[in-house]
Protein backbone atom coordinates (compact mmCIF):
# COMPACT_ATOMS: atom_id res chain seq x y z
CA UNK A 1 0.00 0.00 0.00
CA UNK A 2 0.86 3.85 -0.02
CA UNK A 3 2.22 3.88 -3.46
CA UNK A 4 3.05 7.19 -5.14
CA UNK A 5 3.89 7.47 -8.59
CA UNK A 6 5.62 10.23 -11.21
CA UNK A 7 4.84 11.02 -14.69
CA UNK A 8 7.03 10.81 -16.61
CA UNK A 9 10.11 9.76 -14.67
CA UNK A 10 12.47 11.79 -16.55
CA UNK A 11 11.78 14.28 -19.56
CA UNK A 12 14.42 16.63 -22.13
CA UNK A 13 12.83 19.80 -23.21
CA UNK A 14 14.00 23.18 -25.02
CA UNK A 15 14.63 26.45 -23.50
CA UNK A 16 11.27 28.62 -22.68
CA UNK A 17 8.80 25.36 -22.97
CA UNK A 18 6.74 24.45 -20.33
CA UNK A 19 6.58 20.59 -18.46
CA UNK A 20 4.22 19.41 -16.62
CA UNK A 21 5.10 16.41 -13.78
CA UNK A 22 2.33 14.07 -12.42
CA UNK A 23 2.27 12.87 -9.05
CA UNK A 24 -0.59 10.15 -8.31
CA UNK A 25 -1.34 8.59 -4.98
CA UNK A 26 -2.04 5.35 -6.37
CA UNK A 27 -4.06 3.25 -3.31
CA UNK A 28 -5.00 6.34 -1.17
CA UNK A 29 -6.45 9.19 -0.88
CA UNK A 30 -4.15 12.30 -0.62
CA UNK A 31 -5.95 15.85 0.91
CA UNK A 32 -1.70 17.05 0.95
CA UNK A 33 1.44 16.46 -1.71
CA UNK A 34 4.51 18.34 -1.16
CA UNK A 35 6.94 18.83 -3.75
CA UNK A 36 10.46 18.65 -3.54
CA UNK A 37 13.24 19.91 -5.80
CA UNK A 38 16.72 18.06 -5.55
CA UNK A 39 19.93 19.08 -6.99
CA UNK A 40 22.86 16.79 -7.51
CA UNK A 41 24.66 15.69 -4.53
CA UNK A 42 22.33 17.81 -2.22
CA UNK A 43 19.51 17.15 0.27
CA UNK A 44 16.03 18.00 -0.66
CA UNK A 45 14.45 21.25 -0.56
CA UNK A 46 10.29 21.80 0.31
CA UNK A 47 9.05 24.13 -2.81
CA UNK A 48 5.11 23.97 -2.12
CA UNK A 49 2.45 22.38 -0.13
CA UNK A 50 -0.22 21.64 -2.28
CA UNK A 51 -3.78 21.20 -0.50
CA UNK A 52 -6.99 19.28 -2.92
CA UNK A 53 -9.13 22.25 -3.68
CA UNK A 54 -6.67 25.30 -2.92
CA UNK A 55 -4.31 27.35 -3.66
CA UNK A 56 -0.77 25.57 -3.12
CA UNK A 57 1.79 27.58 -0.53
CA UNK A 58 4.85 27.64 -1.61
CA UNK A 59 8.34 28.24 0.65
CA UNK A 60 10.09 31.40 0.32
CA UNK A 61 12.21 31.91 -2.80
CA UNK A 62 10.18 29.79 -4.54
CA UNK A 63 8.19 31.64 -8.04
CA UNK A 64 5.08 30.62 -7.88
CA UNK A 65 4.38 31.90 -11.71
CA UNK A 66 6.96 29.86 -12.79
CA UNK A 67 6.25 26.51 -10.80
CA UNK A 68 2.56 25.85 -11.35
CA UNK A 69 1.00 23.37 -8.85
CA UNK A 70 -2.64 21.97 -9.40
CA UNK A 71 -4.25 19.66 -6.87
CA UNK A 72 -7.42 19.32 -8.74
CA UNK A 73 -8.57 15.61 -6.76
CA UNK A 74 -7.40 13.62 -4.03
CA UNK A 75 -4.78 11.54 -6.01
CA UNK A 76 -3.49 13.80 -8.31
CA UNK A 77 -1.32 16.95 -7.72
CA UNK A 78 0.58 18.51 -10.90
CA UNK A 79 3.57 20.65 -11.09
CA UNK A 80 4.32 22.79 -14.49
CA UNK A 81 7.48 24.34 -14.90
CA UNK A 82 6.55 27.37 -17.02
CA UNK A 83 9.23 28.77 -19.46
CA UNK A 84 12.12 26.10 -18.53
CA UNK A 85 15.31 27.21 -18.39
CA UNK A 86 18.79 25.29 -17.82
CA UNK A 87 19.09 26.60 -14.07
CA UNK A 88 15.50 24.32 -13.76
CA UNK A 89 17.16 20.81 -14.56
CA UNK A 90 16.77 18.93 -11.58
CA UNK A 91 15.41 16.08 -9.83
CA UNK A 92 11.81 17.05 -9.01
CA UNK A 93 10.39 14.59 -6.11
CA UNK A 94 6.88 14.64 -5.00
CA UNK A 95 5.31 13.11 -1.87
CA UNK A 96 1.83 12.65 -0.53
CA UNK A 97 0.37 12.19 2.87
CA UNK A 98 -2.48 9.52 3.46
CA UNK A 99 -5.70 11.82 4.41
CA UNK A 100 -6.85 9.05 6.74
CA UNK A 101 -3.55 8.63 8.91
CA UNK A 102 -3.67 11.05 12.17
CA UNK A 103 0.32 11.58 11.99
CA UNK A 104 2.23 12.99 9.91
CA UNK A 105 3.77 10.46 7.05
CA UNK A 106 4.88 11.33 3.33
CA UNK A 107 4.80 8.87 0.81
CA UNK A 108 7.04 9.63 -1.70
CA UNK A 109 7.09 9.27 -5.79
CA UNK A 110 10.37 8.03 -7.58
CA UNK A 111 11.31 11.40 -9.19
CA UNK A 112 11.22 13.44 -12.22
CA UNK A 113 14.56 14.04 -13.96
CA UNK A 114 13.79 17.24 -15.89
CA UNK A 115 16.99 18.31 -18.30
CA UNK A 116 16.09 21.78 -20.11
CA UNK A 117 18.64 22.16 -23.08
CA UNK B 1 12.29 26.34 13.30
CA UNK B 2 12.62 22.41 12.68
CA UNK B 3 16.14 21.65 11.66
CA UNK B 4 18.05 18.32 11.02
CA UNK B 5 22.17 18.00 11.00
CA UNK B 6 23.69 15.44 9.56
CA UNK B 7 27.43 15.73 10.64
CA UNK B 8 29.33 13.23 8.22
CA UNK B 9 28.82 13.90 4.77
CA UNK B 10 31.00 10.91 3.27
CA UNK B 11 31.25 7.55 5.28
CA UNK B 12 33.41 4.36 3.99
CA UNK B 13 33.28 1.18 5.44
CA UNK B 14 34.31 -2.46 4.39
CA UNK B 15 31.42 -4.39 3.65
CA UNK B 16 30.80 -6.74 6.91
CA UNK B 17 31.86 -3.69 9.14
CA UNK B 18 29.12 -2.57 11.21
CA UNK B 19 28.11 1.13 10.80
CA UNK B 20 26.40 4.56 12.70
CA UNK B 21 25.33 7.04 11.21
CA UNK B 22 24.95 10.18 13.19
CA UNK B 23 21.41 13.07 13.17
CA UNK B 24 20.65 15.70 15.46
CA UNK B 25 17.54 17.49 15.40
CA UNK B 26 16.25 20.36 16.39
CA UNK B 27 12.05 20.65 17.25
CA UNK B 28 10.13 22.48 19.87
CA UNK B 29 7.80 19.49 20.09
CA UNK B 30 7.28 15.87 19.97
CA UNK B 31 9.26 15.31 16.87
CA UNK B 32 8.57 12.86 14.35
CA UNK B 33 11.37 10.96 12.97
CA UNK B 34 12.58 9.37 10.18
CA UNK B 35 15.26 7.49 7.91
CA UNK B 36 14.97 7.12 4.67
CA UNK B 37 17.18 5.74 2.01
CA UNK B 38 18.08 7.17 -1.75
CA UNK B 39 20.24 4.96 -4.35
CA UNK B 40 20.97 7.12 -7.66
CA UNK B 41 18.59 8.66 -9.71
CA UNK B 42 15.77 6.98 -7.56
CA UNK B 43 13.00 8.27 -5.27
CA UNK B 44 13.03 7.87 -1.64
CA UNK B 45 12.53 4.64 0.27
CA UNK B 46 12.18 4.52 4.14
CA UNK B 47 13.80 2.71 6.31
CA UNK B 48 12.85 3.25 9.75
CA UNK B 49 10.33 5.78 11.95
CA UNK B 50 9.83 7.11 15.19
CA UNK B 51 6.99 9.12 17.00
CA UNK B 52 6.93 7.06 20.24
CA UNK B 53 6.91 4.35 22.15
CA UNK B 54 9.97 2.13 22.39
CA UNK B 55 13.09 4.67 21.58
CA UNK B 56 14.87 1.57 19.76
CA UNK B 57 13.23 1.37 16.02
CA UNK B 58 13.48 -1.43 13.74
CA UNK B 59 13.74 -0.95 10.50
CA UNK B 60 13.66 -2.42 7.23
CA UNK B 61 16.78 -4.20 5.88
CA UNK B 62 18.20 -4.81 9.13
CA UNK B 63 18.92 -1.27 10.13
CA UNK B 64 17.71 -0.07 12.97
CA UNK B 65 17.95 3.71 15.21
CA UNK B 66 18.00 5.08 18.89
CA UNK B 67 16.06 8.08 19.38
CA UNK B 68 17.60 9.82 22.30
CA UNK B 69 16.10 12.98 23.65
CA UNK B 70 18.30 14.27 25.99
CA UNK B 71 20.76 14.48 22.95
CA UNK B 72 18.08 14.70 20.23
CA UNK B 73 19.66 12.28 18.40
CA UNK B 74 18.22 9.54 15.73
CA UNK B 75 21.38 8.20 14.66
CA UNK B 76 21.26 4.77 12.10
CA UNK B 77 22.87 1.54 12.81
CA UNK B 78 23.50 -1.33 11.28
CA UNK B 79 25.47 -4.40 12.84
CA UNK B 80 26.98 -5.70 9.02
CA UNK B 81 26.85 -3.69 6.41
CA UNK B 82 25.95 -4.94 2.97
CA UNK B 83 27.56 -3.88 -0.33
CA UNK B 84 24.15 -2.78 -2.04
CA UNK B 85 23.99 -0.77 1.38
CA UNK B 86 26.11 1.87 -0.49
CA UNK B 87 23.52 4.60 -0.91
CA UNK B 88 22.56 8.17 0.01
CA UNK B 89 20.97 8.56 3.74
CA UNK B 90 18.67 10.91 5.20
CA UNK B 91 17.39 11.95 8.18
CA UNK B 92 13.98 13.94 8.32
CA UNK B 93 12.26 15.81 11.32
CA UNK B 94 8.41 16.39 11.14
CA UNK B 95 5.77 17.14 13.53
CA UNK B 96 4.22 14.02 15.22
CA UNK B 97 0.48 14.88 14.57
CA UNK B 98 -1.25 16.52 11.28
CA UNK B 99 -2.41 19.74 13.95
CA UNK B 100 1.39 20.36 14.36
CA UNK B 101 2.14 21.41 10.54
CA UNK B 102 2.97 18.77 7.46
CA UNK B 103 6.10 19.85 6.90
CA UNK B 104 9.51 17.20 6.89
CA UNK B 105 12.74 19.28 7.18
CA UNK B 106 15.76 16.88 5.63
CA UNK B 107 19.20 16.49 6.96
CA UNK B 108 21.82 17.05 4.02
CA UNK B 109 22.70 13.50 3.60
CA UNK B 110 25.40 11.03 4.56
CA UNK B 111 26.62 9.20 1.29
CA UNK B 112 27.76 5.90 2.46
CA UNK B 113 30.26 3.79 0.17
CA UNK B 114 31.41 0.33 0.52
CA UNK B 115 34.52 -1.21 0.68
CA UNK B 116 34.26 -5.10 -0.58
Amino acid sequence: GAVVSQHPSWVICKSGTSVKIECRSLDFQATTMFWYRQFPKQSLMLMATSNEGSKATYEQGVEKDKFLINHASLTLSTLTVTSAHPEDSSFYICSAKDARLSYNEQFFGPGTRLTVL
Amino acid sequence: AQSVTQPDIHITVSEGASLELRCNYSYGATPYLFWYVQSPGQGLQLLLKYFSGDTLVQGIKGFEAEFKRSQSSFNLRKPSVHWSDAAEYFCAVGAGLTGGGNKLTFGTGTQLKVEL
